[in-house]
């Protein structure tokens, strides 16, 4: 176990509709990170938030947001969800002051049917 | 031209070999050099991590830096089958890091 937990592990949903991912980073990391892995693509950035705030972002979607709340658990949310978006999504986190020295949580697998 | 080159392998050696895998770079802007491991449908984990040039070892991985080449290594002694896995280098400048698209391997018992 790493440390950052991410639910649900597998959602299947259909084209058109919404979903939630959440995260829950490991004990005194202030950083969260969002990507995207599917197979053509590799590990592709989204989004950082530090304690709460939106500190990076990569190559996310418009349909796609995310935020960090006070307890510093974050939530990712892809909407009008299109076949291409199926993927692992990973979240990690960290210290705030060490670029890439991330933990990563076991993902969340998604298939838009 | 991608920022970070990684071939994608799949890698395939017999148990016990030295495996070497590596990564090239063109910003030489790049400080911090990183090598997460991740196996199948799993999240990767952070193996080594590095700042300057020259080697930096743990137990059986020896993680290498030439700054002046823009050429990073991960050695492996001893292969397990256990070390099969995907390999990812990754670097970073600016609070931004970089990955490679990772390399399979593949020990063979």
């Amino acid at each position: 176990d790493s440390g950052v937990t991410q639910t649900p592990k597998h959602l299947i949903t259909a084209t058109g509709q919404r979903v939630t991912l959440r995260c829950s980073p490991r004990s005194g990391d202030l950083s969260v990170y969002w990507y995207q892995q599917s197979l053509d693509q590799g590990l592709q950035f989204l989004i950082q938030y530090y304690n709460g705030e939106e500190r990076a972002k990569g190559n996310i979607l418009e349909r796609f947001s995310a935020q960090q709340f006070p307890d510093l658990h974050s939530e990712l949310n892809l909407s009008s969800l299109e076949l291409g978006d199926s993927a692992l999504y990973f979240c990690a986190s960290s210290v705030a002051d060490r670029v890439g020295g991330y933990t990563f949580g076991s993902g969340t697998r998604l298939t838009v049917v | 031209q991608k920022e970070v080159e990684q071939d994608p392998g799949p890698l395939s050696v017999p148990e016990g070999a030295i495996v070497s895998l590596n990564c090239t770079y063109s910003n030489s802007a790049f400080q911090y050099f990183m090598w997460y491991r991740q196996y199948s449908r799993k999240g990767p984990e952070l193996l080594m991590y590095t700042y300057s040039s020259g080697n930096k070892e743990d137990g059986r991985f020896t993680a290498q830096v030439d700054k002046s080449s823009k050429y990073i290594s991960l050695f492996i002694r001893d292969s397990q089958p256990s070390d099969s896995a995907t390999y990812l280098c990754a670097m970073s400048v600016d609070y931004q890091l970089i990955w490679g698209a990772g390399t399979k391997l593949i020990i063979k018992p």
